[in-house]
Protein backbone atom coordinates (compact mmCIF):
# COMPACT_ATOMS: atom_id res chain seq x y z
CA UNK A 1 0.00 0.00 0.00
CA UNK A 2 2.05 3.16 -1.42
CA UNK A 3 1.46 6.37 0.69
CA UNK A 4 0.69 9.63 -0.33
CA UNK A 5 1.97 10.20 -3.57
CA UNK A 6 2.71 13.76 -4.75
CA UNK A 7 4.62 15.00 -8.13
CA UNK A 8 6.59 16.35 -9.44
CA UNK A 9 9.07 16.62 -6.50
CA UNK A 10 10.53 19.53 -7.80
CA UNK A 11 9.25 22.04 -10.30
CA UNK A 12 10.07 24.89 -11.57
CA UNK A 13 8.75 27.76 -13.17
CA UNK A 14 8.88 31.23 -14.78
CA UNK A 15 7.07 34.30 -13.43
CA UNK A 16 3.96 33.94 -15.36
CA UNK A 17 3.87 30.60 -15.95
CA UNK A 18 1.15 27.90 -14.44
CA UNK A 19 2.18 25.45 -11.96
CA UNK A 20 0.29 22.38 -11.53
CA UNK A 21 0.58 19.75 -8.16
CA UNK A 22 -0.58 16.65 -8.54
CA UNK A 23 -1.76 14.21 -5.19
CA UNK A 24 -2.76 10.48 -5.21
CA UNK A 25 -3.96 9.90 -1.74
CA UNK A 26 -3.58 6.45 0.20
CA UNK A 27 -5.82 3.95 -1.08
CA UNK A 28 -9.10 4.08 0.50
CA UNK A 29 -8.58 7.88 1.49
CA UNK A 30 -11.09 9.88 0.33
CA UNK A 31 -10.05 12.90 1.73
CA UNK A 32 -6.89 15.08 0.59
CA UNK A 33 -5.41 18.44 2.29
CA UNK A 34 -3.35 20.22 0.75
CA UNK A 35 -0.55 22.72 2.60
CA UNK A 36 2.16 25.46 1.97
CA UNK A 37 5.16 25.57 4.20
CA UNK A 38 7.72 28.27 3.30
CA UNK A 39 11.77 28.24 4.03
CA UNK A 40 11.85 28.02 7.89
CA UNK A 41 8.31 28.32 8.54
CA UNK A 42 5.20 25.97 9.58
CA UNK A 43 2.76 24.69 7.41
CA UNK A 44 -0.32 26.79 6.10
CA UNK A 45 -3.54 25.11 5.62
CA UNK A 46 -4.99 25.63 2.36
CA UNK A 47 -7.64 23.39 0.76
CA UNK A 48 -9.65 20.67 2.14
CA UNK A 49 -11.34 18.15 -0.18
CA UNK A 50 -13.43 14.99 -0.79
CA UNK A 51 -14.16 13.27 -3.93
CA UNK A 52 -15.81 15.73 -6.40
CA UNK A 53 -16.24 18.91 -3.61
CA UNK A 54 -14.58 21.28 -2.44
CA UNK A 55 -15.43 21.41 1.52
CA UNK A 56 -13.00 24.21 2.97
CA UNK A 57 -10.88 26.58 0.97
CA UNK A 58 -10.20 29.15 4.22
CA UNK A 59 -7.02 28.96 2.95
CA UNK A 60 -6.78 29.20 -0.18
CA UNK A 61 -5.26 32.98 -1.67
CA UNK A 62 -8.77 34.14 -4.02
CA UNK A 63 -6.84 34.41 -7.42
CA UNK A 64 -4.97 32.75 -9.44
CA UNK A 65 -5.00 29.55 -7.05
CA UNK A 66 -7.61 26.47 -7.56
CA UNK A 67 -7.99 22.99 -6.21
CA UNK A 68 -10.21 19.65 -7.58
CA UNK A 69 -10.14 15.86 -6.59
CA UNK A 70 -12.27 14.76 -9.63
CA UNK A 71 -13.96 11.08 -8.65
CA UNK A 72 -11.27 9.58 -10.88
CA UNK A 73 -7.78 10.58 -10.93
CA UNK A 74 -5.06 12.66 -8.33
CA UNK A 75 -6.11 15.49 -6.46
CA UNK A 76 -4.28 18.57 -8.48
CA UNK A 77 -3.62 22.17 -6.91
CA UNK A 78 -3.39 24.58 -9.88
CA UNK A 79 -1.58 28.35 -9.77
CA UNK A 80 -1.95 30.16 -12.13
CA UNK A 81 0.44 33.12 -13.21
CA UNK A 82 2.76 32.06 -10.54
CA UNK A 83 4.94 34.71 -9.30
CA UNK A 84 7.87 34.50 -6.96
CA UNK A 85 6.01 35.01 -3.47
CA UNK A 86 4.69 31.43 -4.61
CA UNK A 87 7.80 29.54 -4.27
CA UNK A 88 7.20 27.08 -1.37
CA UNK A 89 7.26 23.47 -0.41
CA UNK A 90 3.60 22.50 -1.08
CA UNK A 91 2.13 19.20 0.94
CA UNK A 92 -1.00 17.07 0.21
CA UNK A 93 -1.93 14.90 2.88
CA UNK A 94 -4.93 11.80 3.18
CA UNK A 95 -7.01 11.00 5.38
CA UNK A 96 -9.96 8.04 5.68
CA UNK A 97 -12.15 9.65 7.71
CA UNK A 98 -13.60 12.93 8.70
CA UNK A 99 -12.40 14.90 11.32
CA UNK A 100 -9.00 12.95 11.99
CA UNK A 101 -7.99 9.77 12.46
CA UNK A 102 -4.59 8.79 10.95
CA UNK A 103 -3.46 11.86 8.39
CA UNK A 104 -0.28 11.16 6.38
CA UNK A 105 1.84 13.24 3.90
CA UNK A 106 3.12 12.80 0.97
CA UNK A 107 6.83 14.06 0.54
CA UNK A 108 5.87 17.45 -0.95
CA UNK A 109 6.43 19.73 -4.10
CA UNK A 110 9.11 22.23 -4.18
CA UNK A 111 8.28 24.53 -6.22
CA UNK A 112 10.86 27.45 -7.30
CA UNK A 113 9.81 30.00 -9.43
CA UNK A 114 12.56 32.20 -11.35
CA UNK B 1 -9.17 31.19 16.43
CA UNK B 2 -6.67 28.90 14.61
CA UNK B 3 -3.67 29.07 16.54
CA UNK B 4 -1.21 26.63 17.65
CA UNK B 5 1.80 27.67 19.83
CA UNK B 6 5.11 25.81 20.70
CA UNK B 7 8.34 26.91 21.68
CA UNK B 8 10.95 27.38 18.19
CA UNK B 9 14.06 25.63 20.00
CA UNK B 10 14.92 22.73 22.02
CA UNK B 11 18.64 21.55 22.64
CA UNK B 12 19.49 18.50 24.61
CA UNK B 13 22.41 15.53 25.21
CA UNK B 14 22.12 13.01 23.90
CA UNK B 15 20.78 10.14 26.39
CA UNK B 16 18.70 12.64 28.12
CA UNK B 17 14.73 12.90 27.63
CA UNK B 18 13.48 15.77 25.48
CA UNK B 19 9.74 17.28 25.97
CA UNK B 20 8.62 19.40 23.69
CA UNK B 21 5.43 21.28 24.56
CA UNK B 22 2.12 22.42 22.80
CA UNK B 23 -0.95 24.46 23.50
CA UNK B 24 -3.87 24.21 21.07
CA UNK B 25 -7.07 26.30 20.79
CA UNK B 26 -9.98 24.57 20.18
CA UNK B 27 -11.36 22.69 23.00
CA UNK B 28 -13.40 20.59 20.45
CA UNK B 29 -10.42 19.00 18.78
CA UNK B 30 -11.12 15.16 18.57
CA UNK B 31 -7.22 14.44 17.50
CA UNK B 32 -4.05 16.09 18.16
CA UNK B 33 -0.62 14.91 16.36
CA UNK B 34 2.80 14.87 16.68
CA UNK B 35 4.68 14.83 12.59
CA UNK B 36 8.40 14.86 12.41
CA UNK B 37 10.03 16.72 9.38
CA UNK B 38 13.98 16.21 8.44
CA UNK B 39 15.60 19.01 6.43
CA UNK B 40 14.37 18.60 3.08
CA UNK B 41 11.72 16.33 3.67
CA UNK B 42 8.33 15.63 4.32
CA UNK B 43 6.05 15.49 7.38
CA UNK B 44 6.08 11.80 9.35
CA UNK B 45 3.26 11.48 11.57
CA UNK B 46 5.05 9.92 14.83
CA UNK B 47 2.03 9.60 17.13
CA UNK B 48 -1.88 10.63 17.93
CA UNK B 49 -3.61 11.15 20.27
CA UNK B 50 -7.27 11.00 20.83
CA UNK B 51 -9.26 13.78 23.06
CA UNK B 52 -10.74 11.06 25.41
CA UNK B 53 -7.09 9.89 26.40
CA UNK B 54 -4.67 11.89 29.07
CA UNK B 55 -1.84 9.80 28.10
CA UNK B 56 -0.17 7.61 24.88
CA UNK B 57 2.99 5.69 25.16
CA UNK B 58 4.15 4.07 21.65
CA UNK B 59 8.17 3.00 22.70
CA UNK B 60 9.92 6.37 23.38
CA UNK B 61 7.38 8.33 23.00
CA UNK B 62 5.14 9.73 25.53
CA UNK B 63 1.81 11.95 24.84
CA UNK B 64 0.38 13.68 27.55
CA UNK B 65 -2.60 15.64 26.68
CA UNK B 66 -4.02 18.21 29.46
CA UNK B 67 -7.75 18.82 28.05
CA UNK B 68 -8.04 21.44 30.58
CA UNK B 69 -4.98 23.46 29.90
CA UNK B 70 -5.37 22.33 26.12
CA UNK B 71 -1.63 21.59 27.03
CA UNK B 72 -0.21 18.58 24.84
CA UNK B 73 3.65 17.55 25.46
CA UNK B 74 5.63 14.86 23.47
CA UNK B 75 8.40 12.94 25.68
CA UNK B 76 11.33 11.50 24.00
CA UNK B 77 13.02 9.09 25.92
CA UNK B 78 16.74 8.44 25.45
CA UNK B 79 17.12 11.31 23.07
CA UNK B 80 19.56 9.98 19.77
CA UNK B 81 21.01 12.30 17.35
CA UNK B 82 18.91 10.72 14.81
CA UNK B 83 15.53 12.53 16.80
CA UNK B 84 17.39 15.88 15.48
CA UNK B 85 14.59 17.51 13.50
CA UNK B 86 11.52 19.68 13.75
CA UNK B 87 8.74 18.68 15.91
CA UNK B 88 5.07 20.32 14.51
CA UNK B 89 1.80 19.62 16.82
CA UNK B 90 -1.31 19.82 15.66
CA UNK B 91 -4.88 19.73 15.76
CA UNK B 92 -8.44 19.29 13.90
CA UNK B 93 -9.33 22.57 14.24
CA UNK B 94 -13.17 21.92 13.82
CA UNK B 95 -13.08 19.04 12.74
CA UNK B 96 -12.31 20.61 9.37
CA UNK B 97 -8.77 20.88 9.21
CA UNK B 98 -5.39 19.97 10.89
CA UNK B 99 -3.84 23.07 12.04
CA UNK B 100 -0.07 23.17 12.55
CA UNK B 101 1.75 24.58 15.29
CA UNK B 102 5.10 26.59 14.16
CA UNK B 103 7.43 23.54 14.83
CA UNK B 104 10.47 23.17 17.77
CA UNK B 105 13.19 22.66 16.17
CA UNK B 106 15.38 19.54 18.43
CA UNK B 107 19.12 19.51 18.30
CA UNK B 108 20.46 16.88 20.07
CA UNK B 109 24.24 17.02 21.10
CA UNK B 110 27.02 13.98 22.07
Amino acid sequence: NAGVMQNPRHLVRRRGQEARLRCSPMKGHSHVYWYRQLPEEGLKFMVYLQKENIIDESGMPKERFSAEFPKEGPSILRIQQVVRGDSAAYFCASSQVTGGGEAFFGQGTRLTVV
Amino acid sequence: GEDVEQSLFLSVREGDSSVINCTYTDSSSTYLYWYKQEPGAGLQLLTYIFSNMDMKQDQRLTVLLNKKDKHLSLRIADTQTGDSAIYFCAEFYNTDKLIFGTGTRLQVFP
